[in-house]
């Protein structure tokens, strides 16, 4: 059974660095076949996508974030970790992490964690 | 990058059927993925690679996907089916791998 859990503050302050980790059992983080990605979403918004790690290690980030964002991995730990910097108000949101399934066909979000509502404020 | 338009709201009585559309340049040569999210969830899986369905998600739930326009359609809606539901596409041209759409409220009347 797939499983993630995101973990991390609940609540950051403003220009503060927020650092999430994702825990992922059922699958390992060097299977070439998967991959994972952090997306979020604000209250009442829609679904962001924020970055991905593949597993040779090869890291995608959002065009518009991408100065704020680290992704990295720990295989042995089975971890995957974000980095977002200069936390805002506006970067309130539930932040998953998801597992991406590279099927022989396409590239598909299978699997999601439960999220972690993170608050930015002062 | 790539943009995916959804329309905001569909409203549909129990028994008929749901049409969402997901609109894109050139959409129908990519592949795309439909998600389910009730409040307070997380996003559900109900459709990959235009038309396919995970296991355990109801034959109710279909897709199509051709020209700049693709569809998820839920026959015979149930109350259970209202929710917020978001297109997605795998963008591996762009540097911005994953894009969502901006998702669709679906109200069972």
């Amino acid at each position: 059974q797939v499983t993630l859990k995101e973990s991390g503050p609940v609540l950051v302050k403003p220009t503060e660095t927020l650092t999430l980790t994702c825990t992922v059992s059922g699958f390992s983080l060097s299977n070439a076949r998967m991959g994972v990605s952090w997306i979020r979403q604000p209250p009442g918004k829609a679904l962001e996508w924020l970055a991905h790690i593949f597993s040779n290690d090869e890291k995608s980030y959002s065009t518009s974030l991408k100065s704020r964002l680290t992704i990295s991995k720990d295989t042995s730990k089975s971890q995957v970790v974000l980095t977002m910097t200069n936390m805002d108000p506006v970067d309130t949101a539930t932040y998953y992490c998801a597992r991406i399934s590279h099927l022989p066909e396409t590239t598909v979000t299978t699997d999601w964690g439960q999220g972690t509502l993170v608050t930015v404020s002062s | 990058s790539y943009v995916l338009t959804q329309p905001p709201s569909v409203s549909v009585a129990p028994g008929q059927t749901a049409r969402i559309t997901c609109g894109g340049n050139n959409i129908g040569s990519k592949s795309v993925h439909w998600y389910q999210q009730k409040p307070g969830q997380a996003p559900v899986l109900v459709v990959y690679d235009d038309s396919d369905r995970p296991s355990g998600i109801p034959e109710r739930f279909s897709g199509s996907n051709s020209g700049n326009t693709a569809t998820l359609t839920i026959s015979r809606v149930e109350a259970g089916d209202e929710a917020d539901y978001y297109c997605q596409v795998w963008d591996s041209s762009s540097d911005h791998l994953v894009v969502f759409g901006g998702g669709t409220k679906l109200t069972v009347l």
